[in-house]
């Protein structure tokens, strides 16, 4: 079974402030993605990568940025936080050669 | 750019009714499409299809693709209160670096009252 974990499911920041938001995978899959999901907007792709180091912006990439030093690990990096971020954040991870991404249980980060 | 919309937005229904949800969408190369559902937390795989199978069928639920109308149909007959949930269309990007990058529509709220 594919297994993808995120660091918080809550989390509670203050405008300005600098947040990581952490998603690990538990096998070799190079595509990693980052979504925010907000009401009526659906998901909404941030960032993706598709190898260690490698990463493209997706649909709504500004005021974010993302890491990737191992395989396993992607990072999405909130460099001065604002209400307008406060949404769901939901990791996902493409297997192999099937269009089919599967999700972590997402983050739900709320901006002060 | 890619575009998927997904209709109606929202829908309630009691239970045991049939319900069908709408997905139409506008892709430069298409190779799939695929619906998930998603409940409380995180959206869970249900349903791809491709120009070699364009329907599929698990239970209660089916789904339905057609090429000509750009548009595909997901099906639920005799929902239940645990169908309740958020169905989300999506379909992937197929080409250069971005290949396999999913659009996704705003999704339909559906809401089963016993």
């Amino acid at each position: 079974d594919v297994k993808v974990t995120q660091s918080s499911r809550y989390l509670v920041k203050r405008t300005g402030e600098k947040v990581f938001l952490e998603c690990v995978q538990d096998m070799d899959h190079e595509n990693m993605f980052w979504y925010r999901q907000d009401p009526g907007l659906g998901l909404r792709l941030i960032y993706f990568s598709y190898d260690v180091k490698m990463k493209e912006k997706g649909d709504i990439p500004e005021g974010y940025s993302v890491s990737r030093e191992k395989k396993e690990r992607f990072s999405l990096i909130l460099e001065s936080a604002s209400t307008n971020q406060t949404s769901m954040y939901l990791c996902a991870i493409r297997t192999g050669g099937s269009d089919t991404q599967y999700f972590g249980p997402g983050t739900r980060l709320t901006v002060l | 750019e890619d575009k998927v919309v997904q209709s109606p937005l929202s829908l309630v229904v009691h239970e045991g009714d049939t319900v069908t949800l709408n997905c139409s969408y506008e892709v430069t190369n298409f190779r799939s499409l695929l619906w998930y559902k998603q409940e409380k937390k995180a959206p869970t795989f249900l349903f791809m299809l491709t120009s070699s199978g364009i329907e599929k069928k698990s239970g209660r639920l089916s789904s339905i693709l057609d090429k000509k109308e750009l548009s595909s149909i997901l099906n639920i007959t005799a929902t239940q209160t645990g169908d309740s949930a958020i169905y989300l269309c999506a379909v992937p990007y197929a080409g250069g670096t971005s290949y396999g990058k999913l659009t996704f529509g705003q999704g339909t709220i559906l809401t089963v009252h016993p």
